[in-house]
């Protein structure tokens, strides 16, 4: 079946590393975006990328940082630089840029420790 | 700017009565797409409806309905008849036309539903 995964689950960082969450689609969608919720705030996008080797930062993209190598993979690194990385991240993939909608994944629960 | 506004921050219904979400949206794009989502405890967005800014007809859809107003920029959403299985924080969101596919989200309404 065709979806997005997101993976781990649930993800425990120290102070001061950096990790990576994992985001694979193959759903042949183009558009891939990254999703940041903390409780009471919705949901504020962190980057997007429209196609492989192109990505655009979102309204919160400090301290983080992507890729788009292949067109099925998305991965999101929350560095060290991100004061405040304990949320939940969702990713979400789109046809024709979200004119038709969106797909996302189960999303990631990454608390610092 | 896109702004999306859901000033509910929680409802509280005893099963099989009525709730009704509201939304109300900012752009200044002629033309736009309005959605629902559904999350429940699980975490993952559950699609419910899309809606473009030109087809102002109202649906209904099982228990779901949806009534979009251009006119005061609203886009609000019924369930009939809730059950326990409808708690869930319900997010209203906007796709502008020049927005590259990006959403901008409401802050969410959590509906709890008791037997």
């Amino acid at each position: 079946d065709g979806g997005i995964t997101q993976s781990p689950k649930y993800l425990f960082r120290k102070e001061g590393q950096n990790v990576t969450l994992s985001c694979e689609q193959n759903l042949n969608h183009d558009a891939m975006y990254w999703y940041r919720q903390d409780p009471g705030q919705g949901l504020r996008l962190i980057y997007y990328s429209q196609i492989v080797n192109d990505f655009q930062k979102g309204d919160i993209a400090e301290g983080y940082s992507v890729s788009r190598e292949k067109k099925e993979s998305f991965p999101l690194t929350v560095t060290s630089a991100q004061k405040n990385p304990t949320a939940f991240y969702l990713c979400a993939s789109s046809i024709n840029r979200g004119r038709v909608g969106y797909t996302f994944g189960s999303g990631t629960r990454l608390t610092v420790v | 700017a896109q702004k999306v506004t859901q000033a509910q921050t929680e409802i509280s219904v005893v099963e099989k009565e009525d709730v009704t979400l509201d939304c109300v949206y900012e752009t200044r794009d002629t033309t736009y797409y309005l959605f629902w989502y559904k999350q429940p405890p699980s975490g993952e967005l559950v699609f419910l409806i899309r809606r473009n800014s030109f087809d102002e007809q109202n649906e209904i859809s099982g228990r779901y309905s949806w009534n979009f107003q251009k006119s005061t920029s609203s886009f609000n959403f019924t369930i009939t008849a809730s059950q326990v299985v409808d708690s869930a924080v319900y997010f209203c969101a906007l796709r502008a036309t020049d927005s590259w596919g990006k959403l901008q989200f409401g802050a969410g309404t959590q509906v709890v539903v008791t037997p």
